[in-house]
């Protein structure tokens, strides 16, 4: 069955370094997603795309992130100079017809 | 505008029943439910559409009422697997672009 993957699972990284995250969508969905999931709270959009451009993003999605689309199959989210308050599950997700499927998450340690 | 979520815990013994309900203050386009298990990422359970509309998924359902502005998760005859976070998940317009997901609810089952 497809399925969404994600790399790293676990990324530690030092405030104010850039780190990048990896998602591969399934491939013949049309809407890809970032969320972040900070421990125990619930899941927030950050950024939809959809025909190679940003199709809608949150008050968190601030200069500090962006997405690229660099191939056919990858879809990376970039965080510049992170923070402490960076640290969270990210998660990827894409959909057609409405259901979203998860990747497993990276899970973003700042230290 | 995020829905809200009530409630924010439950504990059930196995083959009691729980509902879970999710508001939105306007009309929402669609409602989508999502469990996630301790250290994974959410996963799609159903979606709902229309007013009016009921759907079930084993024994786990939901409705989405008239004014689309509720929608409530039915757990029957709960089973240990149940046991979770569920978070609902809302649409306001047919773009697929941006959901927003309620606090979530912490259903736990015990023998």
């Amino acid at each position: 069955e497809p399925e969404v993957t994600q790399t790293p699972s676990h990324q530690v990284t030092q405030m104010g370094q850039e780190v990048i995250l990896r998602c591969v969508p399934i491939s013949n969905h049309l809407y890809f997603y970032w969320y972040r999931q900070i421990l125990g709270q619930k899941v927030e959009f950050l950024v939809s795309f959809y025909n190679n451009e940003i199709s809608e993003k949150s008050e968190i999605f601030d200069d500090q992130f962006s997405v690229e689309r660099p191939d056919g199959s990858n879809f990376t989210l970039k965080i510049r100079s992170t923070k402490l308050e960076d640290s969270a599950m990210y998660f990827c997700a894409s959909n057609v017809r409405n259901e979203q499927f998860f990747g497993p998450g990276t899970r973003l340690t700042v230290l | 505008q995020q829905p809200v979520q009530s409630p924010q815990a439950v504990i059930l013994r196995e083959g009691e029943d729980a509902v879970i309900n999710c508001s939105s203050s306007k009309a929402l386009y669609s409602v989508h439910w999502y469990r996630q298990k301790h250290g994974e990422a959410p996963v799609f359970l159903m979606i709902l559409l229309k007013g009016g509309e009921q759907k079930g998924h084993e024994k786990i359902s939901a409705s989405f009422n008239e004014k689309k502005q509720q929608s409530s998760l039915y757990l029957t005859a709960s089973q240990l697997s149940y046991s979770g976070t569920y978070f609902c998940g809302t649409e306001k317009a047919n773009t697929g672009n941006q959901f927003y997901f309620g606090t979530g609810t912490s259903l736990t089952v015990i023998p």
